[in-house]
């Protein structure tokens, strides 16, 4: 069975603090993502990865920084957290080729900065 | 570039009830389409998708027909249960531009009251 996972369920940071999400896939992947997900506002893509060390900006990357070191795992990194920045963060992967395209999405991590 | 617009909620519904939620895009492409559906407190997980014009996918009662001529994906239930209850994703995936990117709807909240 496939497995996305997130380090946590629920943290509560403050303004300024630097802060770190994990997400790990077993799956093999290529490609990860992190999305932010607010009320009314939907899915909103943060940052995504393709590769190891490879990043690309998503649509929301300011605040933000990604890291991904090994295949397996992507973080990330709020290097200041502000209150605005308090949301549910999502963490999704897919595999690359061709209809292969259905995303895997973690638990997703409620972060309050307060 | 690629759009997904779905039916504004929420959707409140008694059980049994007949549920449609209306889902229409705009793709560059050969888009895949989706459902997601996100239960309360957990991340999304693929409910059921189409590939290609005239497919249909289905799950648990859900249906959804990939209509190339009116660019829609609109998803059907006969009869709907409490456990139901969810947020709805729309998403299309097209690979000949962005692999592994998907794009989202703004999301669907279904309350099912016994």
């Amino acid at each position: 069975d496939v497995k996305v996972t997130q380090s946590s369920r629920y943290l509560v940071k403050r303004t300024g603090e630097k802060v770190f999400l994990e997400c790990v896939q077993d799956m093999d992947h290529e490609n990860m993502f992190w999305y932010r997900q607010d009320p009314g506002l939907g899915l909103r893509l943060i940052y995504f990865s393709y590769d190891v060390k490879m990043k690309e900006k998503g649509d929301i990357p300011e605040g933000y920084s990604v890291s991904r070191e090994k295949k397996e795992r992507f973080s990330l990194i709020l290097e200041s957290a502000s209150t605005n920045q308090t949301s549910m963060y999502l963490c999704a992967s897919v595999g690359a080729g061709q209809g292969i395209d259905t995303q895997y999405f973690g638990p997703g991590t409620r972060l309050t900065v307060l | 570039g690629n759009s997904v617009t779905q039916m504004e909620g929420p959707v409140t519904l008694s059980e049994e009830a007949f549920l449609t939620i209306n889902c229409t895009y705009t793709a560059t492409g050969y888009p895949s389409l989706f459902w997601y559906v996100q239960y309360p407190g957990e991340g999304l997980q693929l409910l059921l998708k189409a590939t290609k014009a005239d497919d249909k996918g289905s799950n648990k009662g859900f249906e959804a027909t990939y209509r190339k001529e009116t660019t829609s994906f609109h998803l059907e239930k006969g009869s709907v249960q409490v456990s139901d209850s969810a947020v709805y994703f729309c998403a299309l995936s097209d690979q000949s531009t962005n692999a592994g990117k998907s794009t989202f709807g703004d999301g669907t909240t279904l309350t099912v009251k016994p």
